[in-house]
C-alpha cells in the first residue's frame, strides 16, 4: 500500500514562475490537506480538500495560492509568481474519512524561489 | 487565534537517558492531540496520541503525559537511542473544525549522543 505521494520532491522556481505541487493521496483515502514548513516553525496547516470541494482554506494566502482535488488525479496546490518568501517546504496529508483523526504526510515538495 | 506552545527548541540527551518534551496549549476547545517524528528530508510520522479523557498513555519506549486543568501535555522517551535523533512536533486537533487541521508546535530537535 503506497502512501501519500508528493512530486516533485525538490522544486526550484525563479521569481514570478508558477510553482505546482503534486499529492496522490493514499488508496482509499478522499481527504487531503496541505501544510507549509517553514525553517525552524512547525508545520502550518494551509488547506483541507475532499474530491472536488475545499472544505476549509482558512490558512490559504489570499493571493496567488490556490488548490484543487479533481475527481480524477493528484491533488495540485499551485502558487503563482512565487517570491523568494514562498521557499519552503510543503507536504501533503491524507485521511480516509472526517472521523478518523490520524492524518499520514506524504515526504513534501522543497521549493526554492530564486 | 489558537496556539500550541512546544518547548525546549532543542535537546541533547546521552544514550540511555530519558528525553522529555513539552507543549502547552491555550484553549481548551481540542480534543485530540498527537506527537509526530520527522527524520531530515522525511515528512512527518504519527508517533503517538492521546486523547483528553486519558492522562497518560505509553506505547512502547514513548510516554504521553496530558495535564488537562494545566492545558500541557508532554511526551518521554524512556531509554533514548541515537536513531531517535529527530525533529519531535506536539499537535492539536480543535473540536468542531471539519476534518483534521491540527495545529502544529515549532518543534524539538532531539539529538541523543552515544
Amino acid at each position: 500500500n503506497a502512501g501519500v505521494m508528493q512530486n516533485p520532491r525538490h522544486l526550484v522556481r525563479r521569481r514570478g514562475q508558477e510553482a505546482r505541487l503534486r499529492c496522490s493521496p493514499m488508496k482509499g483515502h478522499s481527504h487531503v490537506y496541505w501544510y507549509r514548513q517553514l525553517p525552524e516553525e512547525g508545520l502550518k496547516f494551509m488547506v483541507y480538500l475532499q474530491k472536488e470541494n475545499i472544505i476549509d482554506e482558512s490558512g490559504m494566502p489570499k493571493e496567488r495560492f490556490s488548490a484543487e482535488f479533481p475527481k480524477e488525479g493528484p491533488s495540485i496546490l499551485r502558487i503563482q509568481q512565487v517570491v523568494r518568501g514562498d521557499s519552503a517546504a510543503y507536504f501533503c496529508a491524507s485521511s480516509p474519512d472526517i472521523l478518523n483523526t490520524e492524518a499520514f504526510f506524504g515526504q513534501g515538495t522543497r521549493l526554492t524561489v530564486v | 487565534q489558537q496556539q500550541v506552545k512546544q518547548s525546549p527548541q532543542s535537546l541533547i540527551v546521552q544514550k540511555g537517558g530519558i528525553s522529555i518534551i513539552n507543549c502547552a496549549y491555550e484553549n481548551t476547545a481540542f480534543d485530540y492531540f498527537p506527537w509526530y517524528q520527522q527524520f531530515p528530508g522525511k515528512g512527518p510520522a504519527l508517533l503517538i496520541a492521546i486523547r483528553p479523557d486519558v492522562s497518560e498513555k505509553k506505547e512502547g519506549r514513548f510516554t504521553i503525559s496530558f495535564n488537562k486543568s494545566a492545558k500541557q501535555f508532554s511526551l518521554h522517551i524512556m531509554d533514548s537511542q541515537p536513531g531517535d535523533s529527530a525533529t519531535y512536533f506536539c499537535a492539536a486537533r480543535p473540536i468542531n473544525q471539519a476534518g483534521t487541521a491540527l495545529i502544529f508546535g515549532k518543534g524539538t530537535t532531539l539529538s541523543v549522543s552515544s
